[in-house]
């Protein structure tokens, strides 16, 4: 079975500062990956995804993710926070041939200005 | 564009009622999902549908009914409501899931509290 794991429930940075949010898995075979963002009251957004190819992803807003299949490892990263990142953000998997997308249980993220 | 529409964002039960949540989506997408939110539990699938006529269980599809008689609607319907399924319940919707890997396209949602 599929899961993912995001171990800190919530990750505090200063703005202008790099920010990192965590996020493990596990699947049979090759994953895809997914990061979204929801903000208060809302649904969820995408940000970016890894299907195969360079390990380093970009996305939305500034943010990029690393996949490491050796980590079983799907980290999200900005190189400077802004206090409007503050947002619950939740990393997804689909196993290769399935139809379902499981996500992990999210990570409150909070930029102090 | 409207994208994927819910209703209705608000309900308040009795136990053993029963409703449906809506969900419309003008995308085309063949791929439809519902999702429900609980804290400090992310998201888990509560049933999905690759195409009209096809449906499946996801991880948690005790207590909730799905059909999908056409492309764009997937209607999820609670038949005894009991006060463990107070969530906030998404929808989603995607080009295609495996194959063409696609990200969802969520809802506002609809929160649901049953009392």
């Amino acid at each position: 079975a599929q899961s993912v794991a995001q171990p800190e429930d919530q990750v505090n940075v200063a703005e202008g500062n790099p920010l990192t949010v965590k996020c493990t898995y596990s699947v049979s075979g090759n994953p895809y990956l997914f990061w979204y963002v929801q903000y208060p009251n809302r649904g969820l957004q995408f940000l970016l995804k890894y299907i195969t190819g360079d390990n380093l992803v970009k996305g939305s807003y500034g943010f990029e993710a690393e996949f490491n299949k050796s980590q079983t490892s799907f980290h999200l990263k900005k190189p400077s926070a802004l206090v409007s990142d503050s947002a619950l953000y939740f990393c997804a998997v689909i196993g290769r041939g399935g139809f379902k997308t499981i996500f992990g249980a999210g990570t409150r993220l909070f930029v102090k200005a | 564009n409207a994208g994927v529409t819910q209703t209705p964002k608000f309900q308040v039960l009795k136990t053993g009622q029963s409703m449906t949540l809506q969900c419309a989506q003008d995308m085309n997408h063949e791929y439809m999902s519902w999702y429900r939110q609980d804290p400090g539990m992310g998201l888990r699938l509560i049933h999905y549908s690759v195409g009209a006529g096809i449906t499946d269980q996801g991880e948690v599809p005790n207590g909730y009914n799905v059909s999908r008689s056409t492309t764009e609607d997937f209607p999820l319907r609670l038949l005894s409501a009991a006060p463990s399924q107070t969530s906030v319940y998404f929808c989603a919707s995607s080009q295609n899931q495996g194959a063409n890997t696609g990200e969802l396209f969520f809802g506002e949602g609809s929160r649901l509290t049953v009392l």
